[in-house]
């Protein structure tokens, strides 16, 4: 197990509506990263949070935004949810040093549909 | 073009036999390089890191090739558990892109 944990499990919601998914990361780890994971498909960037701060960001809307806590765990918010963003949703906890990226562990994910 | 790029397979091999992987990026700045396996509806997981004079993992095998932009995963001796999708990773320097393939599935048969 990586010890990165992920709440919840499984969520519905409805189109228009908004979501809230947590992450708590490997203890030791500064920075999270959260990802997209459509069905067939491999994880895509959304961002990645070092000290609190959004550090990198990938083609995802403003709609989708983050926080990180002072003990390291972290928020995804999706706001105006549409039917698209039904995926898996994945964070991953990493220790980065100076920016340079290290190995990223993953939590078991978050299903998300929405109807 | 996709900037991380992986044959989606499948590749159906008899155990025992090796297996070779490759994944190819666009962007000549990238400097983080990873294999992660992925089983059917669970998360990611950590391979190996890939580094510049390749490494060895048990019957693992990663290497990189700059001057052509890909990176290569072998697989020796493979065994029935080795089924899975298989991710490449690329990232830059400044941690602000993280670019995932979409993965290579491969399936071992007795």
């Amino acid at each position: 197990e990586t010890g990165v944990t992920q709440s919840p499990t499984h969520l519905i919601k409805t189109r228009g509506q908004q979501v809230t998914l947590r992450c708590s990361s490997q203890s030791g780890h500064n920075t999270v990263s959260w990802y997209q994971q459509a069905l067939g498909q491999g994880p895509q960037f959304i961002f990645q949070y070092y000290r609190e701060e959004e550090n990198g960001r990938g083609n995802f809307p403003p709609r989708f935004s983050g926080l990180q806590f002072p003990n390291y765990s972290s928020e995804l918010n999706v706001n105006a949810l549409e039917l698209d963003d039904s995926a898996l949703y994945l964070c991953a906890s990493s220790l980065d040093m100076g920016g340079t990226s290290y190995e990223q562990y993953f939590g078991p994910g978050t299903r998300l549909t929405v109807t | 073009r996709k900037e991380v790029e992986q044959d989606p397979g499948p590749f159906n091999v008899p155990e025992g036999a090796t297996v070779a992987f490759n994944c190819t990026y666009s962007n000549s700045a990238s400097q983080s390089f990873f294999w992660y396996r992925q089983d059917c509806r669970k998360e990611p997981k950590l391979l190996m890191s890939v580094y510049s004079s390749g490494n060895e993992d048990g019957r693992f095998t990663a290497q990189l090739n700059r001057a052509s932009q890909y990176i290569s995963l072998l697989i020796r001796d493979s065994k029935l558990s080795d089924s899975a999708t298989y991710l490449c990773v690329v990232s830059y320097s400044s941690a602000s892109k993280i670019i995932f393939g979409s993965g290579t599935r491969l399936s071992i048969r007795p």
